[in-house]
């Protein structure tokens, strides 16, 4: 069966600090992923999608970029982070056949 | 502009007791209508999916309905238990892989 993990779970950063957070999938393989985050109260907003390695697109311009340098891992970073960074990342993927997104068990990213 | 709203924000039921879920979309074109059940820090899990032609479907006891001409579906949930305490959200999918429209969700908490 297929699973995804992120980590960490929670973090807490300074204002300016790196950020690097990981997300990988086993037991499928060609996933397609995504990063999301979500706010308080709003809806999932789409930051980054791959359908492979190395192909990354961007749907909202930001201070995160994102990577993919193994089949079944997706990192999302940021070298300067701002208080606006907050927020609940979550890590999903998807099959080539199926459209259903599964999604991870999220990080929480303060940004103090 | 694509667009996925739901009501109530909150809701507070009884253990035990019924209550439904609203969700309206202005999502063109539509592909198909998720239901997702979010537990606090968790990533979200799929309850139902509909497409264009169905007006119903069930999952225990979860009903959900979609009305295709109105834009509205519901999320029904029967005799309602203290671990359906979450945030359901309605998520649309307007054509390819990557365009999923998310609702802010509805925050249900069930007292005993």
């Amino acid at each position: 069966s297929q699973t995804i993990h992120q980590w960490p779970a929670t973090l807490v950063q300074p204002v300016g600090s790196p950020l690097s957070l990981e997300c990988t999938v086993e037991g499928t393989s060609n996933p397609n992923l995504y990063w999301y985050r979500q706010a308080a109260g709003r809806g999932l907003q789409l930051l980054f999608y791959s359908v492979g390695i190395g192909q990354i697109s961007s749907e909202v311009p930001q201070n995160l970029s994102a990577s993919r340098p193994q089949d079944r891992q997706f990192i999302l970073s940021s070298k300067k982070l701002l208080l606006s960074d907050s927020g609940f990342y979550l890590c999903a993927w998807s099959g080539a056949v199926s459209n259903e997104q599964f999604f991870g068990p999220g990080t929480r990213l303060t940004v103090l | 502009k694509n667009q996925v709203e739901q009501s109530p924000q909150s809701l507070i039921i009884l253990e035990g007791k019924n209550c439904t879920l609203q969700c309206n979309y202005t999502v063109s074109p539509f592909s198909n209508l998720r239901w997702y059940k979010q537990d606090t820090g968790r990533g979200p899990v799929s309850l139902t999916i509909m497409t264009f032609s169905e007006n119903t479907k069930s999952n225990g006891r979860y009903t959900a309905t979609l009305d295709a001409d109105t834009k509205q579906s519901s999320l029904h949930i029967t005799a309602s238990q203290l671990s359906d305490s979450a945030s359901y959200i309605c998520v649309v999918r307007t054509g390819g892989y990557n365009k999923l429209i998310f609702g802010a969700g509805t925050r249900l908490a069930v007292h005993p």
